[in-house]
């Protein structure tokens, strides 16, 4: 049984602030990860990919990613109100086979006061 | 890049009756398919994917099935729907490493 665990929130932060959203997996043979924004009652947005170990850089966003730990994680600096929205993190173990089957977690909802 | 398009936006069936949803794909060619469900309190739950025409891959035994009848056309039905079967429908495209997913279709079972 794929798990995917994240703290179903809601996750409070300042306008401004870095919001530091995290996820756990149990199959270790996750290749690769897939961070989603969903606002309410809309369908999910891709925001990140990541495989190799380490951080990975786009924009506002960090994706932090450490497969001995089974652990990645998304920063987003400089946090906006339009950020508030449940952020699903959803590993894949299919990498080399030209398509991803994902395993989502249930997500976290973060709420940005201005 | 590629434009996903769902229908119906809304649904609202009676336990025991057929469901058909449509996903459709413009932009692209040959794409990955995926019908996803997201259920009230539950994570997205991958239902089906195919990787061409006729292909169908099932990951969760349901009373849904699949269909490709064509390459950017991608089908999920049902005979019989349960209450269980309530929940917003998405349908995705996509490679290894990006994955996007269309409007959606929320149905909800009476």
């Amino acid at each position: 049984q794929k798990e995917v665990e994240q703290n179903s929130g809601p996750l409070s932060v300042p306008e401004g602030a870095i919001a530091s959203l995290n996820c756990t997996y149990s199959d270790r043979g996750s290749q690769s990860f897939f961070w989603y924004r969903q606002y309410s009652g809309k369908s999910p947005e891709l925001i990140m990919f990541i495989y190799s170990n380490g951080d990975k850089e786009d924009g506002r966003f960090t994706a932090q990613l450490n497969k001995a730990s089974q652990y990645v994680s998304l920063l987003i600096r400089d946090s906006q109100p339009s950020d508030s929205a449940t952020y699903l993190c959803a590993p894949s173990t299919n990498m080399n086979s030209g398509y991803s089957t994902l395993t989502f977690g249930k997500g976290t909802m973060l709420l940005v006061s201005p | 890049s590629q434009t996903i398009h769902q229908w119906p936006a809304t649904l609202v069936q009676p336990v025991g009756s057929p469901l058909s949803l449509e996903c459709t794909v413009e932009g692209t060619s040959n794409p990955n398919l995926y019908w996803y469900r997201q259920a009230a309190g539950r994570g997205l739950q991958l239902l089906f994917y195919s990787v061409g025409i006729g292909q169908i891959s099932s990951e969760v035994p349901q009373n849904l099935s699949a269909s490709r009848p064509q390459d950017r056309q991608f089908i999920l039905s049902s005979k019989k729907l349960l209450l269980s079967d309530s929940g917003f429908y998405l349908c995705a495209c996509g490679s290894s490493y990006e994955q996007y997913f269309g409007p959606g279709t929320r149905l909800t079972v009476t």
